[in-house]
């Protein structure tokens, strides 16, 4: 039973263009939502959150929304640069508690 | 999240040896939490301790795994009796208080075993 989804194992975009990063989850309880990227053999970095109390959370070129209806929710990122390339685990918890991840989708921005 | 320290970062066991992972959390970082990485997955949620206390072992396989965090020194995850399917990234976060959203990230350990 995966609670958080990210459907798209892969995406790739060119420099300048817009990165959008899909995210869905399945339990209505969720109320605190993260999006970490990841390089190969480091730690997840914290990027940007949304609280379910938002639908919108914006921190220079990343913005994430919030679709509560839908339990959807998408990191946008622009402009894409190459050193977006990574991995990115969209998280989601329950009242600050621990996260439950997603499986990752691994971003490539070409030159 | 430098601040998140693990060792080893890689640690290669026999199939039957145990395994002991270390963290040592951010100064002034008190909540600890254990996810693990299988290849091409995301990560899954291990345990929770604060210090001296298990939180949440919701996520810990019911044999062969065990966490602590002492009062003094680093958080513990020990794997007993190690097998093929224990090769993973374990990652340990901490965080000030009970928040986790708030956690940051080690860069993990690489458990490898033969």
């Amino acid at each position: 039973d995966q609670q958080v989804k990210q459907n798209s194992p892969s995406l790739s975009v060119q420099e300048g263009r817009i990165s959008i990063l899909n995210c869905d989850y399945t339990n209505s309880m969720f109320d605190y939502f993260l999006w970490y990227k990841k390089y190969p053999a480091e730690g997840p970095t914290f990027l940007i959150s949304i609280s379910s109390i938002k639908d919108k959370n914006e921190d220079g070129r990343f913005t994430v929304f919030l679709n509560k209806s839908a339990k959807h929710l998408s990191l946008h990122i622009v402009p894409s640069q190459p050193g977006d390339s990574a991995v990115y685990f969209c998280a989601a918890s329950q009242n600050a508690g621990k996260s439950t991840f997603g499986d990752g989708t691994t971003l490539t921005v070409k030159p | 999240n430098a601040g998140v320290m693990q060792n080893p970062r890689h640690l290669v066991r026999r199939r039957g040896q145990e395994a002991r992972l270390r963290c040592s959390p951010m100064k002034g970082h008190s909540h600890v939490y254990w996810y693990r990485q299988l290849p091409e997955e995301g990560l899954k949620f291990m345990v929770y301790l604060q210090k001296e206390n298990i939180i949440d072992e919701s996520g810990m396989p019911k044999e062969r795994f065990s966490a602590e965090f002492p009062k003094e020194g680093p958080s513990i995850l020990r794997i007993q009796q190690v097998v093929r399917g224990d090769s993973a990234a374990y990652f340990c976060a901490s965080s000030p208080g009970k928040r986790s959203t708030e956690a940051f990230f080690g860069q993990g350990t690489r458990l490898t075993v033969v």
